[in-house]
This record gives structure tokens, C-alpha cells and sequence, in this order.
């Protein structure tokens, strides 16, 4: 089985902009869960989707928000970019329960806002 | 709110050595907890997950143990090789369906 792929590995952006990252769990997986990590937060939970409904939100502003398809591919966006949103994000998948089993990871976008 | 801390943040030993990582917790009422392993860029791999019944578990040179009333639980290492150098994190859960909890993660260095 091909693992969790996430597009694009590498961003540039500048303040103001917005961005979409695109998720696409393993086959058959339908929850999906988006992470934020900064060397200084570590990783931050930003918002878990099942079958294309959010089931637990973090707390993060307004400007971060997400979707899920009904193939279990998921996006996040994030609008109105600021400097402190330069962090890698990373989504994870698991066939049900993103916490009763395995999540997994796929190797996270980079994203850098100049 | 619960929170993890893992310590050291950074460990250095020589190859061949068995060592041990620490994570606590504060909330003791878990439903599980899992070891991650990240690698410099890279996202993360699962190593092991506890559930909040069981005491310990192993696979190949990894055995991580949980004990729930004290809030802590640590991943041991045996005979350690420069291919296990990465960061190690620990992530608890709290019920079903709640998001994982990090700890900020120990970064390991094994020195051949």
C-alpha cells in the first residue's frame, strides 16, 4: 500500500498570501488529522476529518481551515499568512479512530512565509 | 489540559549501549499512548502503541513501558546503532476520538 502523500514538500510564500495543502491518506483510511510543528511548539493538533466531516478542532485562529473529499483526500488552508506560520505541517491517517490505532504520518510540507 | 513533557530534551551515547527515553503526563486518565520516531525533515513512524490496559510493549530493540497512576512512561533501547538516531516522541491520547497530545521529543544520537 502506498503511504500518506502531501503536496507540495516545499512552499515559499509571503505575508498576506494564502496557501492549500493537499493530504491523501492511505487507501481505505478515512480519518485524517493535520499537525502543526515549530521548533518552538512542537507539534500542535490542528483539526482531525472523518468521512468528510470535522470531528475535533485545535485551537487555532480562523485563518486555518480544512476539508475532506469524499475519497478521504483532504486539504487545510491557511489564509492571511503571517511570519509565525513558517512551520512544517504534517497530516496523518488511520482507518477509523485517529487515536484508538496507529496515525500515519506522511512526510509534512515545509512551508516558509517571508 | 494535559500535558507531556519528555526529558532529556537531547542524548548523546556511544553504539552498543542500551538507554532509556522518559515521557510523563499529567492527566493519568489516558486511553492510550504512542512512540514516534521523526527523522531531520522527515514526518513521523510509529513504533509503538500502549493502550491504557496493557502494561508494556515490545518490538525488536524497543520495549516501552506505561504506568498510568504515576503519569510516565519510557522507551527502551537496546544495544543501540547510529541508525537509531532521530527524535524520538511520545503522544498521548485522553479518550476515543480525541487528538494526540505531543511531548516536544527527545532527540538521540548514537555515536558509532
Amino acid at each position: 500500500k502506498a503511504g500518506v502523500t502531501q503536496t507540495p514538500r516545499y512552499l515559499i510564500k509571503t505575508r498576506g498570501q494564502q496557501v492549500t495543502l493537499s493530504c491523501s491518506p492511505i487507501s481505505g483510511h478515512r480519518s485524517v488529522s493535520w499537525y502543526q510543528q515549530t521548533p518552538g511548539q512542537g507539534l500542535q493538533f490542528l483539526f482531525e476529518y472523518f468521512s468528510e466531516t470535522q470531528r475535533n478542532k485545535g485551537n487555532f485562529p480562523g485563518r486555518f481551515s480544512g476539508r475532506q473529499f469524499s475519497n478521504s483526500r483532504s486539504e487545510m488552508n491557511v489564509s492571511t499568512l503571517e511570519l509565525g506560520d513558517s512551520a512544517l505541517y504534517l497530516c496523518a491517517s488511520s482507518s477509523q479512530d485517529s487515536s484508538g490505532e496507529t496515525q500515519y504520518f506522511g512526510p509534512g510540507t515545509r512551508l516558509l512565509v517571508l | 489540559k494535559q500535558e507531556v513533557t519528555q526529558i532529556p530534551a537531547a542524548l548523546s551515547v556511544p553504539e552498543g549501549e542500551n538507554l532509556v527515553l522518559n515521557c510523563s503526563f499529567t492527566d493519568s486518565a489516558i486511553y492510550n499512548l504512542q512512540w514516534f520516531r521523526q527523522d531531520p525533515g522527515k514526518g513521523l513512524t510509529s513504533l509503538l502503541l500502549i493502550q491504557s490496559s496493557q502494561r508494556e510493549q515490545t518490538s525488536g530493540r524497543l520495549n516501552a513501558s506505561l504506568d498510568k497512576s504515576s503519569g510516565r512512561s519510557t522507551l527502551y533501547i537496546a544495544a543501540s546503532q547510529p541508525g537509531d538516531s532521530a527524535t524520538y516522541l511520545c503522544a498521548v491520547s485522553s479518550s476515543g476520538n480525541t487528538p494526540l497530545v505531543f511531548g516536544k521529543g527527545t532527540r538521540l544520537s548514537v555515536i558509532a
